[in-house]
């Protein structure tokens, strides 16, 4: 069973469009994470979430967390070709332990 | 400040045989995280190191071993490779090693490990 579940699995839209990736858990998590990676290359840190209801914006992008901390949700505006890869969730310290989980990841491409 | 280096890049084995990671983490960070990244399971947790010990560990057999030298750089082993083992191998270093801000992770760009 997977502790985060991502939603859509792939997602495939044209330039313009936008989109939202889900982040979805039932256990509880002190923070969470957001990372983008390209092929063959590791994840990078996109941004981090702390607080309950939590929104952060970054440019076209926008991260929210959950009011009780168990789900996240990541929203494009206008996506690009420059914006496909895979994005990836992590839940940081599920049932009070220090470790950090991922999703399977949303794997995004932007068409021109 | 240079980022995470994996070597090698690529690698390719055969059953049986066993292989060697190696990670250099981001000058200052102590913990050095592994994981194993499939199509199928996405990321998978193996290990953390910080400080030369292990501190966390995930749910993967005793084939799959790790060590910190005193200057962070940390090595990964898996023996008696299975077809199952093929996959990315990822390596992440942080300040604390833990979920915090202070303990942000960043990831190298990985060894791409095949078993034939």
């Amino acid at each position: 069973t997977q502790l985060l579940e991502q939603s859509p699995q792939f997602l495939s839209i044209q330039e313009g469009e936008n989109l939202t990736v889900y982040c979805n858990s039932s256990s509880v998590f002190s923070s969470l994470q957001w990372y983008r990676q390209e092929p063959g290359e590791g994840p990078v840190l996109l941004v981090t979430v702390v607080t309950g209801g939590e929104v952060k914006k970054l440019k076209r992008l926008t991260f929210q967390f959950g009011d009780a901390r168990k789900d996240s949700s990541l929203h494009i505006t206008a996506a690009q070709p420059g914006d496909t890869g895979l994005y990836l969730c992590a839940g940081a310290g599920p049932g009070g332990s220090e470790k950090l989980v991922f999703g399977k990841g949303t794997k995004l491409t932007v068409n021109p | 400040k240079a980022g995470v280096t994996q070597t090698p890049r690529y690698l390719i084995k055969t059953r049986g045989q066993q292989v060697t990671l190696s990670c250099s983490p981001i000058s200052g960070h102590r913990s050095v995280s592994w994981y194993q990244q499939t199509p199928g399971q996405g990321l998978q947790f193996l290990f953390e190191y910080f400080s030369e010990t292990q501190r966390n560990k995930g749910n993967f057999p005793g084939r799959f071993s790790g060590r910190q030298f005193s200057n962070s750089r940390s090595e990964m082993n898996v023996s008696t490779l299975e077809l199952g083992d093929s996959a990315l191998y990822l390596c992440a270093s942080s300040l604390v090693g833990r979920p915090t801000p202070r303990g942000t992770q960043y990831f190298g760009p990985g060894t791409r490990l095949t078993v034939l």
